[in-house]
């Protein structure tokens, strides 16, 4: 059982620099978020999709873009990276309905430089 | 605005002690949903429970137990008899719906707990 499956794991970017985070889910959810955890901060969402092409702003938008072309995958792009991205992103989906439990990737540690 | 508070930054406790976490929430909703998560040092965030607005009942699963006072807004996560491996940061997290009948999810900034052997 896969679940929510992130990649990279680890990357380092340099000031200015483009990359995408990737995110799968094999649950049939329709539910999908990206957020990002700061330390002693808490998880902040930065975007969320309630089914394919649907997406919408969450707490921390800004610096990040996201597409949701088909129900399982939901990846966040990063255009211009800064040192204040440097933070671990986890990507989570959920069932339909309000009620569920949020099911977490591995999370990607990013560091910006 | 929901918001959640978890005001225990850490909290370092004797091995077989018993242990509460703290949360308080604020919410304008009627119908709403709480949530515990573990992350542990591996890093990978865990549900632990779930409990609706209108189920006021406590819950006991085996050495964790859960008081839900919406009287106090409160929802507190107690470890009976803690072990080491229950050393982890624990998130508490409230759920409603939105203005366009979305799931939003917010987090309290999280209880680190170290269980000394």
């Amino acid at each position: 059982n896969a679940g929510v499956t992130q990649t990279p794991k680890f990357r380092i970017l340099k000031i200015g620099q483009s990359m995408t985070l990737q995110c799968a889910q094999d649950m049939n959810h329709n539910y999908m978020y990206w957020y990002r955890q700061d330390p002693g901060m808490g998880l902040k969402l930065i975007y969320y999709s309630v089914g394919a092409g649907i997406t919408d702003k969450g707490e921390v938008p800004n610096g990040y873009n996201v597409s949701r072309s088909t129900t399982e995958d939901f990846p966040l792009r990063l255009e211009l990276a800064a040192p204040s991205q440097t933070s671990v992103y986890f990507c989570a989906s959920s069932r339909n309905t309000n009620t569920g439990e949020l099911f977490f990737g591995e999370g990607s540690r990013l560091t910006v430089l | 605005a929901q918001k959640v508070t978890q005001a225990q930054t850490e909290i370092s406790v004797v091995e077989k002690e018993d242990v509460t976490l703290d949360c308080v929430y604020e919410t304008r909703d009627t119908t709403y949903y709480l949530f515990w998560y573990k992350q542990p040092p591996s890093g990978e965030l865990v549900f632990l429970i779930r409990r609706n607005s209108f189920d006021e009942q406590n819950e006991i699963s085996g050495r964790y137990s859960w008081n839900f006072q919406k009287s106090t807004s409160s929802f507190n996560f107690t470890i009976t008899a803690s072990q080491v491996v229950d050393s982890a940061v624990y998130f508490c997290a409230l759920s409603e719906a939105n203005s366009g009948g979305y799931q939003k999810v917010t987090f309290g900034t999280g209880t680190k707990l170290q269980v000394i052997p």
